[in-house]
């Protein structure tokens, strides 16, 4: 059974727009989340990440919400640039940071940026 | 500072034939790890260590076993191969207070 889901596998958006990534989780014990991104024949590369005790994190265009009592969290990326494309991908952690036991992934979500 | 080095980069094994994956990082992490990732899908945890001489199963250990016998090297072996093992092959490291894990460049792994 999924603890972290990606619900969409891709997404289309144009450059200059906003884009917004979604992840869900279901396991309450999980206190850390955190948005990596993949390009192809590459090692996934860390985005961003947000602790359960807060609510936001902002990094330059990157922005980590997450609504604790819905178990969901997004990305938003603003403005999207051509470099954006990739395969982005929601893991989770029971312990801070990456933690002794490893990360929970999604499936990932393909983000195409149109011209 | 390469960061986390795989080798080999690619690989074709036949069928229970047997190799070993190695996992190299410089960045005196103490966390190390082995992940799979497999088409339409997340990368899963297989083996992972929080130190020298120490190692643990993940969420699909099945076939594979693991040494860490120094710090900066993690393998990860394959005795007999199936091909169900042939997937892309990803060795991370983090360190204690870091809120990142930081990922090899892959090994792509098939088994005819």
């Amino acid at each position: 059974d999924q603890q972290v889901k990606q619900n969409s596998p891709s997404l289309s958006v144009q450059e200059g727009r906003i884009s917004i990534l979604n992840c869900d989780y279901t396991n309450s014990m999980f206190d850390y989340f955190l948005w990596y991104k993949k390009y192809p024949a590459e090692g996934p590369t860390f985005l961003i990440s947000i602790s359960s005790i807060k609510d936001k994190n902002e990094d330059g265009r990157f922005t980590v919400f997450l609504n604790k009592s819905a178990k969901h969290l997004s990305l938003h990326i603003v403005p999207s640039q051509p470099g954006d494309s990739a395969v982005y991908f929601c893991a989770a952690s029971g312990l801070s940071g990456g933690g002794a036991d490893g990360l929970t992934f999604g499936k990932g979500t393909h983000l195409i940026i149109q011209p | 500072n390469a960061g986390v080095t795989q080798t080999p980069k690619f690989r074709v094994l036949k069928t229970g034939q047997s190799m070993t994956l190695l996992c190299a990082q410089d960045m005196n992490h103490e966390y190390m790890y082995w992940y799979r990732q497999d088409p339409g899908m997340g990368l899963r945890l297989i083996h992972y260590s929080v130190g020298e001489g120490t190692t643990a199963k993940g969420e699909v250990p099945d076939g594979y076993n693991v040494s860490r016998l120094k710090k900066q090297n993690f393998l990860l072996g394959l005795e007999s191969a199936a091909p169900s093992q042939t997937s892309v092959y990803f060795c991370a490291s983090s360190s204690l207070t870091s809120t990142a894990t930081h990922f090899g460049n892959g090994t792509r792994l098939t088994v005819t």
